[in-house]
């Protein structure tokens, strides 16, 4: 069956320190990959986009990987600060008609 | 300024009843869907719209109609109100051609459903 899974639901770090989620799918090929960031009450806000052909994107501190043969996206986000908390989801395309799948999210908590 | 609004934020009800959400985007995208979040905080898509032409159209009740005035409003309505229909409903937009999503998508706040 097809899954899109997310590494923890929840991961503690330490300010300064980089945060890595991970997202796994199953049966899925999607050509491309999205990173949301959702914090509490509020709707999912866009990060990147990763296509099937890239390996890797970088924004400011984010980067993102995607490995279409291991399947998997990584979400990286160095010299993390508290502001930096929310609830982060990664989504793909199922490559039939244009609609996104998301995984459940990694609530990420920055400690100062 | 709002890119994405949806009325109302809170919607309380009984079960039975029929109630509509409204969702407007001002950003001039083609494409609005309509997503369903559970209290996993799954995300769903339950509908999409391509310039007034439904294109996603998911294993949704059909109690639960969208409605698409013009390209920049989609409503949704919903009949017979069940207590498992109680989740967070969410609007978005997105640049799309139809029945391709390559582009980002713009979210609304949410509406917090709560059947009684």
């Amino acid at each position: 069956s097809q899954k899109i899974e997310q590494n923890s639901e929840a991961l503690n770090i330490q300010e300064g320190k980089t945060a890595t989620l991970t997202c796994n799918y199953t049966n899925y090929s999607p050509a491309y990959l999205q990173w949301y960031r959702q914090d509490p009450g509020r709707g999912p806000v866009f990060l990147l986009l990763i296509r099937e052909n890239e390996k890797e994107k970088r924004k400011e501190r984010l980067k993102v990987t995607f490995d279409t043969t291991l399947k998997q996206s990584l979400f990286h986000i160095t010299a993390s600060q508290p502001a930096d908390s929310a609830t982060y989801l990664c989504a793909l395309d199922d490559n039939q008609g244009g609609k996104l799948i998301f995984g459940q999210g990694t609530e990420l908590s920055v400690k100062p | 300024d709002t890119a994405v609004s949806q009325t109302p934020k809170y919607l309380v009800t009984q079960m039975g009843n029929d109630k509509s959400i409204k969702c407007e985007q001002n950003l001039g995208h083609d494409t609005m869907y309509w997503y369903k979040q559970d209290s996993k905080k799954f995300l769903k898509i339950m509908f999409s719209y391509n310039n007034k032409e439904l294109i996603i159209n998911e294993t949704v009740p059909n109690r639960f109609s969208p409605k698409s005035p013009d390209k920049a409003h989609l409503n949704l309505h919903i009949n017979s109100l069940e207590l498992g229909d109680s989740a967070v409903y969410f609007c978005a937009s997105s640049q799309d051609g139809a029945g391709v999503a390559y582009n980002e998508q713009f979210f609304g706040p949410g509406t917090r459903l709560t059947v009684l």
